[in-house]
């Protein structure tokens, strides 16, 4: 069956640190593989996007990693501070006659300050 | 304007009423969308209109009847819903005819069905 699964449901880390979420997906062919954020009873704000001949995209203090042999995506979050406290979701975009996602299961991300 | 605004923003209503939850958004952008999304869930895709064509149905229920009057509106007609439809409905949209493009979501409609 197909899955998106995000590695944990809730992580915590101090202020400062650098925060990695993971993606994990089976039984896709990503084209391309575009992280989110969304807040409580809000919608889910782009983030990154990183296509599957990509290896590696920044942003500022963001970073995504895309590794299709493993079929994976790292994101990481550098310095990290309490206002990115949110949930964060992964998404695959599969090439199937329209611009279709499909979201991971998300990580709630708490920086403690 | 890079915005998409969904109205209302909070509807409750009884499994016999009729209602329509809506969308727009004046970017520009020709593909649109619907995802339901439950607490502590991720979205989940129900409809896709492209240029103003529907283009992807995932089995949703036909009680969810979706309507693109233009290519800045969306519609979704609800009728005879059970309560197992409560959830965040998000409306979203991005750039037709092209693939990689990210998508725009508004801050949803929270429908409860009593």
């Amino acid at each position: 069956s197909q899955k998106i699964e995000q590695n944990s449901e809730a992580l915590n880390i101090q202020e400062g640190k650098t925060a990695t979420l993971t993606c994990n997906y089976t039984n896709y062919s990503p084209a391309y593989l575009q992280w989110y954020r969304q807040d409580p009873g809000r919608g889910p704000v782009f983030l990154l996007l990183i296509r599957e001949n990509e290896k590696e995209k920044r942003k500022e203090r963001l970073k995504v990693t895309f590794d299709t042999t493993l079929k994976q995506s790292l994101f990481h979050i550098t310095a990290s501070q309490p206002a990115d406290s949110a949930t964060y979701l992964c998404a695959l975009g599969v090439q199937t006659g329209a611009n279709n996602l499909f979201f991971g299961t998300g990580t709630r991300l708490t920086v403690i300050p | 304007d890079t915005e998409v605004t969904q109205t209302p923003k909070h509807l409750v209503m009884g499994m016999t009423n009729k209602k329509s939850l809506k969308c727009e958004q004046h970017m520009g952008h020709r593909a649109m969308y619907w995802y339901k999304q439950k607490a502590k869930k991720p979205p989940e895709l129900m409809f896709v209109y492209s240029y103003e064509k529907l283009s992807i149905n995932e089995s949703v229920p036909s009680r969810f009847s979706p309507e693109c009057p233009n290519s800045s509106l969306l519609n979704l007609h609800l009728h005879a819903l059970q309560p197992e439809d409560s959830a965040l409905y998000l409306c979203a949209s991005s750039q037709g005819g092209a693939l990689y493009n990210e998508q725009f979501f508004g801050p949803g409609t929270r429908l409860t069905v009593l």
